[in-house]
């Protein structure tokens, strides 16, 4: 069965340092995976999928199948970053294409 | 664009009861998938509904149960209500099954 796996539960940096979210998958098919992010009473949403290979607010993050990982990564983070952010797979099923979410790590951004 | 919608916020039932939960996709996706978010994990992917039929379903008994309307509204409807039911659950739409799944704001169910 699919699993993603994100170690952190909760992640503290300073404003201007870099960030890495660690998530790592296990699936038998080809990946498709996502990050989305969950601001502070807003819904979950998209943040990136990989591949579209963008970067956005100046995420990015690089699929690496050798150690089924896909890390989001941001070079200077900054205090609006901090929120919920989970990594998620798509995987087919049954028929459906459903997502499978890691627990998340709780970014928190400290000034 | 009208993003995902749900209804109702939250509710509270008890246990044995029935619940039914709304969303609206978002204008031009006719795909719907459920999850279920509980306290301090991710979301669990319940089951997707493409044109009107359900598509496939992740592992919830079926007790879970759902429905998708010609506007490709959905309804997820739960029986015989368990405590460990209570969670958030959210709605996602695509334009297609394998696109990119856009949530909604999430109804919180409590079972008492």
């Amino acid at each position: 069965a699919q699993r993603v796996t994100q170690p952190e539960k909760l992640l503290s940096v300073f404003k201007g340092a870099p960030v890495e979210l660690k998530c790592n998958y296990s699936y038998s098919g080809s990946p498709e995976l996502f990050w989305y992010v969950q601001y502070s009473r807003q819904r979950l949403q998209l943040l990136l999928r990989h591949i579209s290979r963008e970067s956005i607010k100046g995420f990015t993050a690089d699929l690496n199948k050798g150690e089924t990982s896909f890390h989001l990564k941001k070079p200077f983070a900054q205090e609006e970053d901090s929120a919920m952010y989970y990594c998620a797979l798509l995987y087919s099923g049954g028929g459906a294409d459903g997502l499978t979410f890691g627990k998340g790590t709780h970014l928190i951004i400290q000034p | 664009e009208t993003g995902v919608t749900q209804s109702p916020t939250h509710l509270i039932k008890t246990r044995g009861q029935q619940v039914t939960l709304r969303c609206s996709s978002q204008s031009g996706h006719n795909t719907v998938s459920w999850y279920q978010q509980a306290l301090g994990q991710g979301p669990q992917f319940i089951f997707q509904y493409y044109r009107e039929e359900e598509n496939g379903r992740g592992n919830f008994p079926p007790r879970f149960s759902g429905l998708q309307f010609p506007n490709y509204s959905s309804e997820l409807n739960v029986n015989a209500l368990e405590l460990d039911d209570s969670a958030l659950y959210l709605c996602a739409s695509s334009s297609l099954t394998r696109d990119t799944q856009y949530f909604g704001p999430g109804t919180r169910l409590t079972v008492l």
